[in-house]
Formats: C-alpha cells, sequence, structure tokens
C-alpha cells in the first residue's frame, strides 16, 4: 500500500459526458501528479500540483481540468468524453516540491468511455 | 520539453540471464534519472535512481548507468529471476524547477523459466 488512494477504482460511461476522479496524498505529501496510462503510450504527464498550486503542465487536454484543495487532494475532471479518453488515470505524490524523488502512486482509476 | 525514449519495448531472456533496457532523453538539463517497474494489474513502483553528479549506482541485482554527454541512461538486471517480469519505465525530471518527470514509453521484460 502506497497511501495514495484514487476513487473511484472503475468508471464507466458515454461519450459527452464528464466525471472526477480523486486522489488524497499520502500523508505529509505536498505535491500531487497525474498521469494517464493507454495501451502502447506509457505514462503520459498530465499536470503537477505543490501545495494548491499548479506547478508543471503536460500534454493535458483542455477538456481536462485539475485542482488541489487546501486539504491537499486532488480532483481531476474530465469532460466531453471521447472514446480515445479511456485509460487507466494515476495519481502520484511526493514530499519533495519537484520531481526529484520517489513518486508514490496509487492503483489507478480505470475510465472506460462507451 | 523533455522527450525521454526507450528501447526495446520488449525483452525475453531466459532465468538467469542479463537484461538491459537503455534510454535517451532529450533535455541537457535533466537532473534525476528514476526506474520504475509496474507489474501486471498494479501502480509502478520506483526501483532504482540516479542523479546527474553521479555515473553509475547499483543495489543488489539491478544497476543504472548514465552518461551525460551521450544523454542516455541504462537499467541492468542481473541474474533474472521469473518475478522480474513486469513493465519497466525511465524517466526523466527536467522543466524549471524540475517539476515535470516524462517518462519512456516502457519494456516490457518477460524472464522465462
Amino acid at each position: 500500500d502506497s497511501g495514495v488512494t484514487q476513487t473511484p477504482k472503475h468508471l464507466i460511461t458515454a461519450t459527452g459526458q464528464r466525471v472526477t476522479l480523486r486522489c488524497s496524498p499520502r500523508s505529509g505529501d505536498l505535491s500531487v501528479y497525474w498521469y494517464q496510462q493507454s495501451l502502447d503510450q506509457g505514462l503520459q504527464f498530465l499536470i503537477q500540483y505543490y501545495n494548491g498550486e499548479e506547478r508543471a503542465k503536460g500534454n493535458i487536454l483542455e477538456r481536462f481540468s485539475a485542482q488541489q484543495f487546501p486539504d491537499l487532494h486532488s480532483e481531476l475532471n474530465l469532460s466531453s468524453l471521447e472514446l480515445g479518453d479511456s485509460a487507466l488515470y494515476f495519481c502520484a505524490s511526493s514530499v519533495n516540491q519537484g520531481a526529484t524523488g520517489e513518486l508514490f502512486f496509487g492503483e489507478g482509476s480505470r475510465l472506460t468511455v462507451l | 520539453g523533455e522527450n525521454v525514449e526507450q528501447h526495446p519495448s520488449t525483452l525475453s531472456v531466459q532465468e538467469g540471464d542479463s537484461a538491459v533496457i537503455k534510454c535517451t532523453y532529450s533535455d541537457s538539463a535533466s537532473n534525476y534519472f528514476p526506474w520504475y517497474k509496474q507489474e501486471l494489474g498494479k501502480r509502478p513502483q520506483l526501483i532504482i535512481d540516479i542523479r546527474s553528479n553521479v555515473g553509475e549506482k547499483k543495489d543488489q541485482r539491478i544497476a543504472v548507468t548514465l552518461n551525460k554527454t551521450a544523454k542516455h541512461f541504462s537499467l541492468h538486471i542481473t541474474e533474472t529471476q521469473p518475478e522480474d517480469s513486469a513493465v519497466y519505465f525511465c524517466a526523466a525530471s527536467s522543466g524549471a524547477g524540475s517539476y515535470q518527470l516524462t517518462f519512456g514509453k516502457g519494456t516490457k521484460l518477460s524472464v522465462i523459466p
């Protein structure tokens, strides 16, 4: 158990819908990262927050947004869903502000868009 | 932005043999290079990492080498065992403040008993 909690574990929805994925980091970790894992695409970096502030943004679509709340949990919002958004979404946390130490990954949220 | 290339995409070895996975990166300012192992249906977990001021690091059967001039780093697993079968990802930390960790596309390692 990494100490990072992600909900829901599985989610099935239809095209055009909106979903919210939630992540609770390890106790004491201030950084939260979101990654998308699709078949043959590895781990695609989406966005990173540190203590409530956005620090880095990767290939995150405009239909996607995220935020980190004062209690440090984070939410990833995916809207106007398309079939290609089906993937495993990982949240990770770390104690460092920068990505120069171990990232602790949650179990992931598997999104299926039909 | 940073681009990390990883080869091979699949690798099969006999139990007891060695396995080598290679990665190249594009941003010369990158300074941290971890390797993650992801077993089937599980989350990625850090197995070893190396920083830019070090050329080699070992941890039991696992070693990582870094060549900053050539911008490539490699994972070496010796005396492979069936439990080493997994997908391995290399990564590089880059960008202002090193906030972004960019992963390679992964190598599926199969160790044949």
